[in-house]
């Protein structure tokens, strides 16, 4: 069976400090992956997703990056956090055919202060 | 272009009580449906969908949606609330196939169940 992995789960960064959250899906082979942040009260925005290695899509911009280095591995980064990337993210993955059901990592907490 | 609209942020019922939250897409082709569920602090987990198949879907917890194509809704309902199902819930459609690998969420639901 497939497993998403995120890691960490929670997090504290002063403002202007670096960002490196990370990705992994297990059980499957070329996924399709997304990342997401929940602010609060905001719903679910889709920020990035990827459909093989090193194929970036980028929905919003913003001070974020994403990188694909593996098959099954997703990294979101930032060189200088905001006070407004503070929220919840939310990694995905879905098969690359079909109707593109997403399955969800557990999350990060991301606190900027 | 697709988008969902999930009429009600918050939703609040009594305990047994009939669960009724409303969700309606709008697309181009026919889509698939989806609804997750997601607990405070956790990721999103599929409750159920709709692919093309039976217009009424069951899903995990005894849920149920129907896609009703007339009204272009796909609404989520449960004949009796748990305490358990208090949580905040996403109403979500894909195109069917092409090159579209993105989802298109609603806002979500809070839904609040009450002793």
């Amino acid at each position: 069976s497939q497993t998403i992995h995120q890691w960490p789960a929670t997090l504290v960064q002063p403002v202007g400090s670096p960002l490196s959250l990370e990705c992994t899906v297990e059980g499957t082979s070329n996924p399709n992956l997304y990342w997401y942040r929940q602010a609060a009260g905001r719903g679910l925005q889709l920020l990035f997703y990827s459909v093989g290695i090193g194929q970036i899509s980028s929905e919003v911009p913003q001070n974020l990056s994403a990188s694909r280095p593996q098959d099954r591995q997703f990294i979101l980064s930032s060189k200088k956090l905001l006070l407004s990337d503070s929220g919840f993210y939310l990694c995905a993955w879905s098969p690359n055919w079909d109707y593109n059901e997403q399955f969800f990592g557990p999350g990060t907490r991301l606190t900027v202060l | 272009a697709q988008s969902v609209t999930q009429l009600g942020s918050h939703v609040s019922v009594s305990e047994g009580a009939l669960v009724l939250l409303r969700c309606n897409y709008s697309s181009s082709v026919p889509p698939y449906l989806f609804w997750y569920v997601q607990y405070p602090n956790q990721g999103l987990q599929l409750l159920l969908k709709y692919t093309s198949a039976a217009t009424l879907v069951k899903g995990i917890n005894g849920f149920e949606a129907e896609f009703k194509k007339s009204e272009t809704s796909f609404h989520l309902t449960k004949p009796s609330a748990h305490m358990s199902d208090a949580a905040e819930y996403f109403c979500a459609v894909s195109d069917i196939g092409g090159s579209n690998y993105k989802l298109t969420f609603g806002k979500g639901t809070l839904l609040t169940v009450n002793p």
